[in-house]
C-alpha cells in the first residue's frame, strides 16, 4: 500500500469548515483514498472514500486532485463532536486481505 | 452499517495471567479480521490477520507464541493475550471484512488491556 503524508495536527472554529490536506504522490492506479477518524478510546470510524472523482456523503466531501497524488476531507461545518484524529490511507478494497496500515493520521481540535 | 462488537471492553488482571479478547461481527460474515495495538498517543498497529479456518498472518515483529488468534466462525474471532505483563497494556481493537461485496472493513469499539 502506497503510503500518506498529512499534517499532524490543525484547528478549526466550529461552524466553519475544516479542510484536512493528505498527499499520496505514490497511489497507483487501483488504489482508492480512504479516510477514518477516532475520537478518544474507540475504534475508527469510516468516513468516505473515492478513486478519482469527488465524492460527498452525510458527513463530508472527498476533494481528490486530477493527478491523484493528493486529496483534501471537507468537513463543511465542523462541531465540536468532530474533534478527532483523522486517517487517510490508500489501499485497494476489491480484496478480502487488503489491509489498512494506519500512519500518523491529523488530529484536529475544533474550538468553539 | 455493519456493526462489529468486542468484548470485554475493559479488562485489568494481573501480571503472568492470560486474558481472552472477542470480537464478532453481528450482522454480516467476516472471512478477515484483523487485530491492532493502540498505545497512548500512537496511532494503530496491525498485529496480525485472521482468516476462517486458518492460521493467523502475523506483522513481523508481533509474536504469534504471545498473541494467539482464532478464528473459528464468520463471526468470531478471538485473541488471547499469554502471559500478561504490564507493557502489554494497550488498547486492542478489531476489523472484520465482509464475505461479500466490497470487502470493507468495519472496526470494533476496541478493548482497553491494564496489566498490572
Amino acid at each position: 500500500d502506497a503510503k500518506t503524508t498529512q499534517p499532524p495536527s490543525m484547528d478549526c472554529a466550529e461552524g466553519r469548515a475544516a479542510n484536512l490536506p493528505c498527499n499520496h504522490s505514490t497511489i497507483s492506479g487501483n488504489e482508492y483514498v480512504y479516510w477514518y477518524r477516532q475520537i478518544h478510546s474507540q475504534g475508527p470510524q469510516y468516513i468516505i472514500h473515492g478513486l478519482k472523482n469527488n465524492e460527498t456523503n452525510e458527513m463530508a466531501s472527498l476533494i481528490i486532485t486530477e493527478d491523484r497524488k493528493s486529496s483534501t476531507l471537507i468537513l463543511p461545518h465542523a462541531t465540536l463532536r468532530d474533534t478527532a484524529v483523522y486517517y487517510c490511507i490508500v489501499r485497494v478494497p476489491y480484496s478480502s486481505a487488503s489491509k489498512i496500515i494506519f500512519g500518523s493520521g491529523t488530529r484536529l481540535s475544533i474550538r468553539p | 452499517g455493519a456493526v462489529v462488537s468486542q468484548h470485554p471492553s475493559r479488562v485489568i488482571c494481573k501480571s503472568g495471567t492470560s486474558v481472552k479478547i472477542e470480537c464478532r461481527s453481528l450482522d454480516f460474515q467476516a472471512t478477515t479480521m484483523f487485530w491492532y495495538r493502540q498505545f497512548p498517543k500512537q496511532s494503530l498497529m496491525l498485529m496480525a490477520t485472521s482468516n476462517e479456518g486458518s492460521k493467523a498472518t502475523y506483522e513481523q515483529g508481533v509474536e504469534k507464541d504471545k498473541f494467539l488468534i482464532n478464528h473459528a466462525s464468520l463471526t468470531l474471532s478471538t485473541l488471547t493475550v499469554t502471559s500478561a505483563h504490564p507493557e502489554d497494556s494497550s488498547f486492542y481493537i478489531c476489523s472484520a471484512s465482509q464475505l461479500a461485496g466490497t470487502n470493507e472493513q468495519f472496526f470494533g469499539p476496541g478493548t482497553r488491556l491494564t496489566v498490572l
